[in-house]
């Protein structure tokens, strides 16, 4: 069975820092990868998506991931962080349908 | 177009009691899926149906069970509830093509007493 492991739980940064969270899933064949982001008191939303192609995927907000295959992660990044992009995040695999397999998240606190 | 919706937003129900929560996907949105969300345990997949037809389960007890009908709205039930099965339930649709995107709903908030 797959799996994804998010390498923090909470991270703390100022704004204007660079944000990197870190994802690596366990699994052998082809996978369609995924960051969700929970703002507080609202639900899940798809932040950006790679099925094929350019590993560099671009997503709302400034937020953009690398596919790394050789190394089964897709890292989320982001230049600068606002105080607005606290919230939750959520790495997640897909490899059959409509079943997804999701990391345990990552809370990010950005201070003003 | 309409985001996904579930109904109720909140229940409060008793060890014992059974439930059912509702989800109506995206218009056009053929698969539905249900994940339980819960602080220790992350976000776990019940279960997906597809054109009224449950095509993938997860690591669930059978007092947790699902379908969907005609239109794609989808219910879930919980029977002999348990403390345990207090979390928010989420329901997520997708069209069903080959890149599984899906969008979720707001989900249900159970608590059971």
């Amino acid at each position: 069975a797959q799996s994804v492991s998010q390498h923090n739980h909470h991270v703390i940064l100022s704004e204007a820092a660079s944000l990197e969270l870190g994802c690596n899933y366990s699994y052998g064949g082809t996978v369609n990868l995924f960051w969700y982001v929970q703002y507080p008191g609202q639900h899940l939303q798809l932040l950006l998506k790679y099925f094929s192609g350019d590993p560099l995927v671009k997503g709302i907000k400034g937020f953009e991931a690398e596919f790394i295959k050789s190394k089964f992660s897709f890292n989320l990044r982001k230049p600068s962080v606002q105080w607005s992009d606290t919230a939750e995040y959520f790495c997640a695999v897909n490899t059959n349908a409509g079943k997804s397999t999701f990391g345990d998240g990552t809370t990010l606190t950005v201070k003003p | 177009k309409a985001g996904v919706t579930q109904t109720p937003r909140y229940l409060i129900k008793t060890r014992g009691q059974q439930v059912t929560l509702s989800c109506s996907p995206i218009s056009g949105h053929r698969s539905v899926s249900w994940y339980q969300q819960t602080p220790g345990q992350g976000l776990q997949f019940l279960f997906e149906y597809f054109s009224e037809t449950q095509r993938n389960k997860g690591n669930f007890p059978g007092r947790f069970s699902g379908r969907q009908f005609s239109n794609s709205r989808s219910e879930m039930n919980v029977s002999t509830l348990e403390l345990g099965d207090s979390a928010l339930y989420l329901c997520a649709s997708t069209w069903g093509g080959a890149t599984y995107e899906q969008y979720f709903g707001p989900g249900t908030r159970l608590t059971v007493t």
